[in-house]
């Protein structure tokens, strides 16, 4: 049973533009999500998180927006970075990731 | 403050074979999380240890693989006998409260079974 779907597998975006990465959910019984990057040979590490009281959290170039009647969150990067490149994880309070999102920006 | 760390970094071995990976999490760390990543796809959670017990091992695909934590410290994850797609990256996390928002993860041990 998947809970986490990415269904885009990749993005690119020029330096400077928004990056939008997205993430469904099956199951509504968490206490929040957490958005996690991963630079190749390395671990994944913590970037943002929501409350699933919360529509929207924001840190920095980073913006969590979740729709609970949806099931669906986003992550909002602005303006990307080249350093922002990696796969991006959308992972519950459970740690059920999904495939993940591999984001690549471009100078 | 030294992160996790994971040993070894690489291991390549025939089907067959018996392989142990280790974690050491962060000091202190009550909680210590194995997860493993197969063919660039979706991580996912093996197990999960509170101290020297098993909190939920519902994520261990079958009986090959064995998972310990004697002393509450590091723990070991023993693949006996490997089987060609049990190849991929296993992470190792570890955190102070049980799932907590940041769970540090270590980089991996890549393993590939031949």
């Amino acid at each position: 049973d998947q809970q986490v779907k990415q269904n885009s597998p990749s993005l690119s975006v020029q330096e400077g533009r928004i990056s939008i990465l997205n993430c469904d959910y099956t199951n509504s019984m968490f206490d929040y999500f957490l958005w996690y990057k991963k630079y190749p040979a390395e671990g994944p590490t913590f970037l943002i998180s929501i409350s699933s009281i919360k529509d929207k959290n924001e840190d920095g170039r980073f913006t969590v927006f979740l729709n609970k009647s949806a099931k669906h969150l986003s992550l909002h990067i602005v303006p990307s970075q080249p350093g922002d490149s990696a796969v991006y994880f959308c992972p519950n309070n459970d740690m059920r990731f999904g495939a993940g999102t591999r984001l690549t920006v471009k100078p | 403050e030294a992160g996790v760390t994971q040993f070894p970094s690489h291991s390549v071995i025939e089907k067959g074979q018996t392989v142990t990976l280790r974690c050491d999490p962060i000091s202190g760390h009550d909680n210590l999380y194995w997860y493993r990543r197969v063919m660039g796809k979706e991580i996912k959670f093996l197990l999960h240890f509170v101290k020297e017990s098993k909190q939920d091992e519902s994520g261990m695909p079958n009986n090959r693989f064995l998972a310990e934590r004697t002393g509450g410290t590091y723990s070991t994850l023993k693949v006996q006998p490997a089987e060609l797609e049990d190849s991929g990256v296993y992470f190792c996390a570890s955190s102070q409260e049980a799932f907590q928002e940041t769970q540090y993860f270590g980089p991996g041990t890549r393993l590939l079974v031949l």
